[in-house]
Protein backbone atom coordinates (compact mmCIF):
# COMPACT_ATOMS: atom_id res chain seq x y z
CA UNK A 1 0.00 0.00 0.00
CA UNK A 2 0.49 3.77 -0.06
CA UNK A 3 3.62 4.24 2.52
CA UNK A 4 4.18 7.89 1.95
CA UNK A 5 0.64 10.10 1.67
CA UNK A 6 0.87 14.02 0.83
CA UNK A 7 -1.92 15.88 1.42
CA UNK A 8 -3.75 18.03 0.68
CA UNK A 9 -3.00 17.20 -3.40
CA UNK A 10 -3.19 20.63 -4.26
CA UNK A 11 -3.70 23.82 -2.24
CA UNK A 12 -4.49 27.63 -3.67
CA UNK A 13 -3.80 30.25 -1.33
CA UNK A 14 -3.66 34.36 -1.52
CA UNK A 15 -0.53 36.33 -0.83
CA UNK A 16 0.10 36.57 2.44
CA UNK A 17 -1.99 33.48 3.71
CA UNK A 18 0.16 30.44 5.77
CA UNK A 19 0.18 26.78 4.06
CA UNK A 20 0.31 24.26 5.95
CA UNK A 21 1.31 21.01 3.67
CA UNK A 22 1.29 16.87 5.70
CA UNK A 23 3.23 13.96 5.29
CA UNK A 24 1.83 10.61 6.30
CA UNK A 25 4.06 7.97 6.72
CA UNK A 26 3.02 3.96 7.71
CA UNK A 27 5.97 2.38 8.66
CA UNK A 28 8.86 3.28 10.92
CA UNK A 29 10.85 6.14 9.61
CA UNK A 30 14.98 6.37 9.89
CA UNK A 31 14.61 9.97 8.41
CA UNK A 32 12.55 12.68 6.69
CA UNK A 33 13.53 15.02 3.87
CA UNK A 34 11.12 17.87 2.30
CA UNK A 35 11.69 19.09 -1.19
CA UNK A 36 10.66 22.11 -3.41
CA UNK A 37 10.49 20.84 -6.98
CA UNK A 38 11.06 23.55 -9.89
CA UNK A 39 8.97 23.55 -12.81
CA UNK A 40 11.68 21.81 -14.84
CA UNK A 41 11.79 18.99 -12.42
CA UNK A 42 14.99 19.54 -9.81
CA UNK A 43 14.90 19.22 -6.44
CA UNK A 44 15.64 21.81 -4.52
CA UNK A 45 16.14 20.51 -0.40
CA UNK A 46 14.52 22.18 2.10
CA UNK A 47 14.60 20.31 5.30
CA UNK A 48 16.43 17.19 6.58
CA UNK A 49 14.25 16.40 9.34
CA UNK A 50 13.94 12.86 11.10
CA UNK A 51 12.35 14.42 14.15
CA UNK A 52 11.38 17.62 15.93
CA UNK A 53 10.96 21.37 14.68
CA UNK A 54 13.36 23.01 12.07
CA UNK A 55 13.21 26.48 10.52
CA UNK A 56 14.44 28.19 8.22
CA UNK A 57 12.94 31.70 7.51
CA UNK A 58 9.17 31.70 6.47
CA UNK A 59 9.71 27.61 6.30
CA UNK A 60 8.94 25.41 9.42
CA UNK A 61 9.08 21.60 9.73
CA UNK A 62 8.15 19.65 12.18
CA UNK A 63 8.53 15.58 12.42
CA UNK A 64 6.54 13.29 14.70
CA UNK A 65 8.06 10.33 14.83
CA UNK A 66 5.22 8.38 17.43
CA UNK A 67 2.76 10.05 14.95
CA UNK A 68 4.37 8.99 12.10
CA UNK A 69 3.51 12.28 10.57
CA UNK A 70 5.70 15.46 9.43
CA UNK A 71 4.55 18.87 8.36
CA UNK A 72 5.71 21.68 6.12
CA UNK A 73 4.41 25.22 7.40
CA UNK A 74 4.89 28.39 5.04
CA UNK A 75 4.04 31.51 6.67
CA UNK A 76 3.20 34.80 4.81
CA UNK A 77 3.10 32.79 1.50
CA UNK A 78 4.00 34.63 -1.57
CA UNK A 79 3.89 34.33 -4.96
CA UNK A 80 7.21 32.74 -5.39
CA UNK A 81 6.38 29.66 -3.30
CA UNK A 82 4.19 28.54 -5.83
CA UNK A 83 5.34 24.75 -6.95
CA UNK A 84 5.03 21.40 -6.01
CA UNK A 85 6.27 20.43 -2.45
CA UNK A 86 7.60 16.51 -1.93
CA UNK A 87 8.50 14.70 0.96
CA UNK A 88 10.46 11.68 1.33
CA UNK A 89 10.49 9.12 3.52
CA UNK A 90 13.55 6.29 4.61
CA UNK A 91 12.12 3.33 6.58
CA UNK A 92 14.40 1.67 8.76
CA UNK A 93 16.84 -1.26 7.94
CA UNK A 94 16.00 0.11 4.26
CA UNK A 95 17.50 2.07 1.31
CA UNK A 96 15.09 2.95 -0.87
CA UNK A 97 13.34 6.29 0.26
CA UNK A 98 9.39 6.72 -0.38
CA UNK A 99 8.82 10.11 -1.94
CA UNK A 100 5.05 11.34 -1.65
CA UNK A 101 2.97 12.04 -4.92
CA UNK A 102 3.37 15.92 -3.56
CA UNK A 103 1.23 18.89 -2.59
CA UNK A 104 0.75 21.32 -6.05
CA UNK A 105 1.40 24.90 -3.98
CA UNK A 106 -0.34 27.76 -5.85
CA UNK A 107 -0.50 31.73 -4.71
CA UNK A 108 -2.14 34.12 -6.18
CA UNK A 109 -1.43 38.01 -5.98
CA UNK B 1 31.90 21.73 -1.62
CA UNK B 2 30.31 19.20 -3.44
CA UNK B 3 29.02 18.89 -7.05
CA UNK B 4 26.79 17.12 -8.62
CA UNK B 5 26.45 17.29 -12.53
CA UNK B 6 24.20 14.88 -14.88
CA UNK B 7 24.67 14.30 -18.53
CA UNK B 8 22.94 15.06 -20.85
CA UNK B 9 20.27 17.65 -19.94
CA UNK B 10 17.86 16.47 -22.18
CA UNK B 11 17.35 13.66 -24.67
CA UNK B 12 15.04 12.69 -27.67
CA UNK B 13 15.27 9.20 -28.43
CA UNK B 14 13.72 6.66 -30.75
CA UNK B 15 11.97 3.63 -29.68
CA UNK B 16 14.50 0.40 -29.52
CA UNK B 17 17.78 2.49 -29.54
CA UNK B 18 20.44 2.51 -26.55
CA UNK B 19 20.54 5.08 -23.86
CA UNK B 20 23.39 6.05 -21.59
CA UNK B 21 22.89 8.56 -18.87
CA UNK B 22 25.76 10.28 -16.37
CA UNK B 23 26.29 10.99 -12.97
CA UNK B 24 29.52 12.65 -11.53
CA UNK B 25 30.18 13.51 -7.95
CA UNK B 26 32.65 15.43 -7.45
CA UNK B 27 34.59 16.96 -3.67
CA UNK B 28 33.31 13.74 -1.83
CA UNK B 29 34.60 10.10 -1.56
CA UNK B 30 32.67 6.81 -1.76
CA UNK B 31 29.24 8.62 -1.95
CA UNK B 32 26.21 6.26 -2.16
CA UNK B 33 24.84 7.14 -5.29
CA UNK B 34 21.43 6.77 -6.40
CA UNK B 35 19.14 6.88 -9.59
CA UNK B 36 15.19 8.48 -9.42
CA UNK B 37 12.96 8.24 -12.30
CA UNK B 38 9.62 10.30 -12.53
CA UNK B 39 7.57 9.74 -15.32
CA UNK B 40 5.31 12.77 -16.00
CA UNK B 41 2.58 13.76 -13.57
CA UNK B 42 4.09 10.74 -11.51
CA UNK B 43 5.43 9.99 -8.27
CA UNK B 44 9.43 9.99 -7.90
CA UNK B 45 10.80 6.46 -8.27
CA UNK B 46 14.38 5.32 -6.71
CA UNK B 47 15.22 2.58 -9.39
CA UNK B 48 18.58 1.63 -8.38
CA UNK B 49 21.49 2.24 -5.48
CA UNK B 50 24.74 2.21 -4.94
CA UNK B 51 27.28 1.94 -1.93
CA UNK B 52 30.46 1.39 -3.46
CA UNK B 53 32.30 0.85 -6.74
CA UNK B 54 31.10 -2.12 -8.74
CA UNK B 55 28.35 -2.78 -6.97
CA UNK B 56 24.88 -1.92 -7.91
CA UNK B 57 21.16 -3.13 -6.25
CA UNK B 58 18.19 -2.74 -8.23
CA UNK B 59 14.97 -1.04 -6.52
CA UNK B 60 12.31 -1.24 -9.19
CA UNK B 61 12.38 -3.44 -12.28
CA UNK B 62 11.97 -0.85 -15.59
CA UNK B 63 14.33 -2.97 -18.35
CA UNK B 64 16.91 -0.52 -17.22
CA UNK B 65 21.07 -1.24 -15.80
CA UNK B 66 23.27 0.59 -13.63
CA UNK B 67 26.93 0.67 -13.57
CA UNK B 68 29.72 2.39 -11.32
CA UNK B 69 32.63 1.94 -12.56
CA UNK B 70 34.30 4.34 -10.91
CA UNK B 71 33.60 6.37 -7.03
CA UNK B 72 32.64 9.12 -8.16
CA UNK B 73 30.68 8.02 -11.79
CA UNK B 74 27.05 6.21 -11.81
CA UNK B 75 25.68 5.38 -14.98
CA UNK B 76 21.85 4.40 -16.47
CA UNK B 77 21.43 2.47 -19.73
CA UNK B 78 19.58 -0.08 -21.56
CA UNK B 79 20.05 -1.85 -25.52
CA UNK B 80 16.44 -0.77 -26.06
CA UNK B 81 14.17 1.99 -25.23
CA UNK B 82 10.76 1.48 -24.27
CA UNK B 83 7.63 4.12 -24.55
CA UNK B 84 7.23 3.72 -20.48
CA UNK B 85 10.53 4.78 -20.45
CA UNK B 86 10.49 8.75 -20.72
CA UNK B 87 10.42 10.93 -17.53
CA UNK B 88 12.62 12.84 -15.48
CA UNK B 89 15.89 10.88 -14.26
CA UNK B 90 17.27 12.35 -11.24
CA UNK B 91 20.46 11.28 -9.75
CA UNK B 92 21.78 11.89 -5.90
CA UNK B 93 24.25 10.90 -3.25
CA UNK B 94 24.01 10.67 0.47
CA UNK B 95 26.97 10.19 2.81
CA UNK B 96 25.94 6.89 4.03
CA UNK B 97 23.04 4.00 4.03
CA UNK B 98 20.23 4.30 6.21
CA UNK B 99 19.02 7.80 7.75
CA UNK B 100 21.04 10.36 5.53
CA UNK B 101 20.25 13.68 3.56
CA UNK B 102 20.33 12.64 -0.21
CA UNK B 103 21.97 15.44 -2.37
CA UNK B 104 19.82 15.71 -5.72
CA UNK B 105 21.40 16.69 -9.38
CA UNK B 106 20.00 18.82 -11.71
CA UNK B 107 18.42 16.09 -13.51
CA UNK B 108 17.89 14.70 -17.61
CA UNK B 109 14.67 14.47 -19.22
CA UNK B 110 14.25 11.78 -21.67
CA UNK B 111 11.34 11.47 -24.32
CA UNK B 112 11.21 8.14 -26.32
CA UNK B 113 8.66 8.61 -29.41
Amino acid sequence: GQQVQQSPASLVLQEGENAELQCNFSTSLNSMQWFYQRPGGSLVSLFYNPSGTKQSGRLTSTTVIKERRSSLHISSSQTTDSGTYLCAMERRNNNAPRFGAGTKLTVKP
Amino acid sequence: AQTIHQWPVAEIKAVGSPLSLGCTIKGKSSPNLYWYWQATGGTLQQLFYSITVGQVESVVQLNLSASRPKDDQFILSTEKLLLSHSGFYLCAWSPGLGGREQYFGPGTRLTVL
